[in-house]
């Protein structure tokens, strides 16, 4: 079975680049979509990107400015880079499969259990 | 970008009701593109409903999905305990994905 685990710096000072990988266990990286999702506190949520085990991309417009999305097929692991940062982009951090019938249009399954990255001076 | 308004914002209801949460889309998502997720605090979302109505492994069959176009419906025929909690919507059907605000369900 398949399991995520999100790792990085719990704290990031604004302007600065957050930094997150998710490491997959339980099965292959490969021939997969992976991506961010991410959940201010108390507030909804807000899907980042995704990214296909052969490096192609696709982000959410409000954030593709900022957002870098990277795979390492060699350590099973997918990587979230978000540059300039500033307090609205406090939030826990999720790392989700995507899965579906038409794929990489899909839903998200399963859940890595999120990390909280706060941005603060 | 498809914005998802999901209603009511907060449902009150006991043990043993029937709950109905209803999704919203601001243009069609067809048949098959709406998946719907359980969150409980301190959790991250959990799959419950993928293609508007398909059961995910391991959820029990009071929970369904029904609708079509841009209504949906997530109906929890008897509440259990374990199922207050907040629950979101999810289309899939353009990119970027996006999900409504959320419905809170909460013990009467």
């Amino acid at each position: 079975q398949v399991q995520l685990q999100e790792s990085g710096p719990g704290l990031v000072k604004p302007s600065e680049t957050l930094s997150l990988t998710c490491t997959v266990s339980g099965g292959s990286i490969s021939s997969y979509y992976w991506s961010w999702i991410r959940q201010p506190p108390g507030k909804g949520l807000e899907w980042i990107g995704w990214i296909f085990y052969s490096g192609t991309t696709n982000y959410n417009p409000s954030l593709k400015s900022r957002v870098t999305i990277s795979v390492d097929t060699s350590k099973n692991q997918f990587s979230l880079k978000l540059s300039s940062v500033t307090a609205a982009d406090t939030a826990v951090y999720y790392c989700a499969r995507v899965y579906g019938d038409y794929v990489p249009s899909g839903w998200f399954d399963p859940w890595g259990p999120g990390t909280l990255v706060t941005v603060s001076s | 970008e498809i914005v998802l308004t999901q209603s009511p914002g907060t449902l009150s209801l006991s043990p043993g009701e029937r709950a109905t949460l209803s999704c919203r889309a601001s243009q069609s998502v067809s048949s098959s593109y709406l998946a719907w997720y359980q969150q409980k605090p301190g959790q991250a979302p959990r799959l419950l409903i993928s293609g508007a109505s398909r059961r995910a492994t391991g959820i029990p069959d009071r929970f369904s999905g029904s609708g079509s176009g841009t209504d949906f419906t997530l109906t929890i025929s008897r509440l259990e305990p374990e199922d207050f909690a907040v629950y979101y919507c999810q289309q899939y059907r353009n990119s970027p994905y996006t999900f409504g605000q959320g419905t809170e369900l909460e013990i009467k």
